[in-house]
């Protein structure tokens, strides 16, 4: 079983800084298969990434994955006020979902 | 427009049975996997199960697995999961989503309790 461990837990910023969220799996993972997902409070999760660098449609472009192998990366470029939220890595494998822990981006 | 509507909310008994459904609009059901996702009181989310588009596969978490069905009706555009044996563990909101080389689409959830 693949377990997803994201770091770190609160990452407090302020508008307009960088935000830099990570994503370790514990073998290696198919890139393909490796997304991100930002939830608000009372909301579903709202993907952003998929196949670890893609934009999800109506993403705005701050928005950006990288990373491969075992070490995954969303970075949000300039937060902006709705970006205060908890970003969930999913993978997919052997037709089985996996969630990390999630990461909460809260404000400084 | 894409919609997913679940139904199914309830207040269950420990040990109870209850049966979640999820109405898909807006896309062609039969031609998408499709699953549910739980999410208790300040957790990250959990994936419970999924099921091909002619429902011929199914895989479950090890937590669910005995205990919780999924099923599909193509005819209906609908998604289902009977849920047996319910613990205090299983309270959660529960999501039906889509799956599209990630979970691209969510219903709105439907709350479980399971409390006596």
């Amino acid at each position: 079983e693949i377990v997803l461990t994201q770091s770190p837990g609160t990452l407090s910023l302020s508008p307009g800084e960088r935000a830099t969220l990570s994503c370790r799996a514990s073998q290696s993972v198919s890139d393909n298969y490796l997304a991100w997902y930002q939830q608000t409070p009372g909301q579903a999760p709202r993907v952003l990434i998929y196949g670890a660098s893609s934009r999800a449609p109506g993403v705005p472009d701050r928005f950006s994955g990288s990373g491969s192998g075992t070490d995954f990366t969303l970075t949000i470029s300039r937060l902006e006020p709705e970006d205060f939220a908890v970003y969930y890595c999913q993978h997919y494998v052997n037709s089985r979902w996996t969630f990390g822990q999630g990461t909460k981006v809260e404000i400084k | 427009e894409v919609q997913l509507v679940e139904s199914g909310r309830d207040l269950v008994q420990p040990g109870g049975s209850l049966r979640l459904s999820c109405k898909a609009s807006g896309f062609t059901f039969s031609s998408y996997w499709m699953g549910w996702v739980r999410q208790a009181p300040g957790k990250g989310p959990e994936w419970l199960a999924n099921i091909n588009q002619e429902g011929s596969y199914k895989f479950y978490v090890d937590s669910v697995k005995g205990r919780f069905t999924i099923s599909r009706d193509n005819a209906k555009s609908s998604l289902y999961l009977q849920m047996n044996s319910l613990g205090v563990e299983d309270t959660a909101v529960y999501y039906c989503a889509r799956w599209s080389l990630a979970l691209d689409y969510w219903g709105q959830g439907t709350r479980v309790t399971v409390s006596s």
